[in-house]
């Protein structure tokens, strides 16, 4: 099966930056997505990691490291609209192409 | 515009009956999802179909089914035999499975509640 690590809360400043880190456990692997959801809200795809290196779209950067099993999403210039749940996701031959997510990571932008 | 629609909004269920959530996609993808969510948790994967008339289970299928007689529509039926139904149901769809490079499109979601 696949097994996703993440932290489960964190809080920052406007203005700040946050990284949020996330560690999978999972066979064939295929590459590393990170989804945004508001309280009560539809998730919203951010970015899609295949390759390692980092992957920037505006003040969200994702990262990929496959030889560590590792990834991150680095959030710049925090804002309060910011203050969200955030996935990361991982997509794998060994099920079946299919996304499995983690428990998610309660970011909380603070004035 | 394309996107994923969901209905209702807000389900109530008694004890013992099935209901039926509903997804419809504009989008020409040819693979749907649907996800379970408890509060503050992930998504975990009931059904996912790549073609019409065909699905398979996930990971928490029991208690549940859905069919995909059209590729725009993937209803999803909540049995009497689902024994803690309450939680937050998002329906999914990407062009097809494996391809994630534009991720996957989601619903608004349904909230049922049992009463």
């Amino acid at each position: 099966g696949q097994s996703l690590e993440q932290p489960s809360e964190v809080t920052a400043v406007e203005g700040a930056i946050v990284q949020i880190n996330c560690t999978y456990q999972t066979s064939g692997f295929y590459g590393l997505s990170w989804y945004q959801q508001h309280d009560g809200g539809a998730p919203t795809f951010l970015s899609y990691n295949a390759l390692d290196g980092l992957e920037e779209t505006g003040r969200f950067s994702s990262f990929l490291s496959r030889s560590d099993s590792y990834g991150y999403l680095l959030l710049q210039e925090l804002q309060m609209k910011d203050s969200a749940s955030y996935f990361c996701a991982v997509l794998s031959r060994s099920n079946d192409y299919k996304l499995s997510f983690g428990a998610g990571t309660t970011v909380t932008v603070r004035a | 515009d394309g996107g994923i629609t969901q209905s209702p909004k807000y389900l109530f269920r008694k004890e013992g009956q099935n209901v039926t959530l509903s997804c419809e996609q504009n989008l020409n993808h040819d693979a749907m999802y649907w996800y379970r969510q408890d509060p503050g948790q992930g998504l975990r994967l009931i059904y996912y179909s790549q073609i019409v008339n065909d699905f398979q289970k996930g990971d928490i299928a029991e208690g549940y089914s859905v069919s995909r007689e059209k590729k725009e529509s993937f209803p999803l039926t909540v049995t009497s035999a689902q024994k803690n139904p309450t939680a937050f149901y998002l329906c999914a769809s990407s062009p097809r499975t494996g391809e994630s490079n534009y991720g996957y499109t989601f619903g608004s979601g349904t909230r049922l509640t049992v009463v």
